[in-house]
Formats: structure tokens, C-alpha cells, sequence
């Protein structure tokens, strides 16, 4: 059964930095690409970034360009997304999410509870 | 890239039909079988319901149905239950530069 456990969420004023993590089980990590998806406070779901199996290739929203890195520890089964130049937009519950395709990329099928990032003066 | 476009709410009565419309463009709905719709229910995670376009995870009801013409994709729910109201949102993959789009959401409403 696969589990996903996101960590490091919590207020933090503009500028700062923040780096969230997600622990996952119940598959082989390693094969599948992993995304990061948020949902700001009563709006829909945005995706963040995503991160190819074994960490080859990253992919960037527009809006996280530059600012978000994503990687990822196939040896510990966890997913990290280090987050900079925080601005008040960036506000939103943080969601680490599974793809489908196993050596490949598709959406996800798989998320976790998510973790809360409030970004505030 | 911008997001799919879904209607912002729909509703039914229990026991009728509803369709929910995901549309997009050659670059990501029309161009691959990779569309996944999930289902959310306040204050928790989405969940999914259809992917490849009309396949069902395991464990899903067979009154949830999944549709592509074209640009624009369908989730159909059949025999409305209370149970049924929430967000649903759709998802498409859209090439190597932007990967993954989501729609921007409808809130079925059962009446």
C-alpha cells in the first residue's frame, strides 16, 4: 500500500526559505517520477514541479521557476522540495504525489495528506 | 501552458446521470491518452477515479466513467449518491516542457 508522508510545512515570512519533505513506502521508489502539488487556501490543485525516476530530469511551474528546487534520496525513499524567495502566493497546502507510469510520466496516482505552507510578514 | 478548462460547478439529483468536461488542446488532452480525473472531498487529499483516460483503479466504483473526443475529455457519474459531492478535477500530461496540467476544478453539488 503506498504511503506518503509530507513534513517541514509551517509559516515563514516573504524571502525566507522552507524545505519540505515526503517519506514514502509501500512501492519502489526509485521507478517512479514524483511530483510536488499545492492547493492554495480554497482554490484547486497546481502543479508544483516533478522529478524524473532516479532524479535525471526536473520540471518547473512558471510560477516556482527559479525559486523551487526538487530532488530526491532513492536511498532513504524521500522526496524533498527546497523552497526560496518564499512570497505570499506561494501560501497553499503542499501535496507530495506519485506518477503512474513506472519509468515514465504521467499524472499522479497516488498523494499524501499534505503539508501546509503559510507565508506571512 | 494554461490550465484545463472544467465548468466551475454542476449538480443532480441522486440516481441521475452528470457529466463533467475537461478541455484542452492538442498539446496535452488531444495529444495522449494520459488524462486522470480525481475526486475531493473537504479538507481531504485527491483521490483517483479514472486514469488513462477510462480506466478505473481498483476499488473504484463502475458508475464512474472516463471519455475523450478530441480536445476535451468526460467523467461521467451515473446513479448520483450523496457520497458523490465534492471537487473533481481533471489532469492531463502535456509534453516535456510543462508535464502535467490540471483543470481548475467543478464542485458537484447533489441536490
Amino acid at each position: 500500500q503506498v504511503q506518503l508522508v509530507e513534513s517541514g510545512g509551517g509559516v515563514v515570512q516573504p524571502g525566507r526559505s522552507l524545505r519540505l519533505s515526503c517519506a514514502a513506502s509501500g512501492f519502489n521508489f526509485s521507478n517512479y517520477a514524483m511530483h510536488w502539488v499545492r492547493q492554495a487556501p480554497g482554490k484547486g490543485l497546481e502543479w508544483v514541479t516533478l522529478i524524473s525516476f532516479h532524479g535525471s530530469h526536473e520540471y518547473y511551474a512558471d510560477s516556482v521557476k527559479g525559486r523551487f528546487t526538487i530532488s530526491r534520496d532513492d536511498s532513504k525513499n524521500t522526496l524533498y522540495l527546497q523552497m526560496n524567495s518564499l512570497r505570499t502566493e506561494d501560501t497553499a497546502l503542499y501535496y507530495c504525489a506519485k506518477d503512474f507510469a513506472i519509468f515514465g510520466v504521467a499524472p499522479p496516482d497516488s498523494w499524501g495528506q499534505g503539508t501546509l505552507v503559510t507565508v506571512s510578514s | 501552458q494554461s490550465a484545463l478548462t472544467q465548468p466551475a460547478s454542476v449538480s443532480g439529483s441522486p440516481g441521475q446521470s452528470i457529466t463533467i468536461s475537461c478541455t484542452g488542446t492538442s498539446s496535452d488532452v488531444g495529444g495522449y491518452n494520459l488524462v486522470s480525473w480525481y475526486r475531493q472531498h473537504p479538507g481531504k487529499a485527491p483521490k483517483v477515479i479514472i486514469y488513462e483516460v477510462n480506466k478505473r483503479p481498483s476499488g473504484i466504483s463502475n458508475r464512474f466513467s472516463g471519455s475523450k473526443s478530441g480536445n476535451t475529455a468526460s467523467l461521467t457519474i451515473s446513479g448520483l449518491q450523496a457520497e458523490d459531492e465534492a471537487d473533481y478535477y481533471c489532469c492531463s500530461y502535456a509534453g516535456i516542457i510543462t508535464p502535467v496540467l490540471f483543470g481548475g476544478g467543478t464542485k458537484l453539488t447533489v441536490l
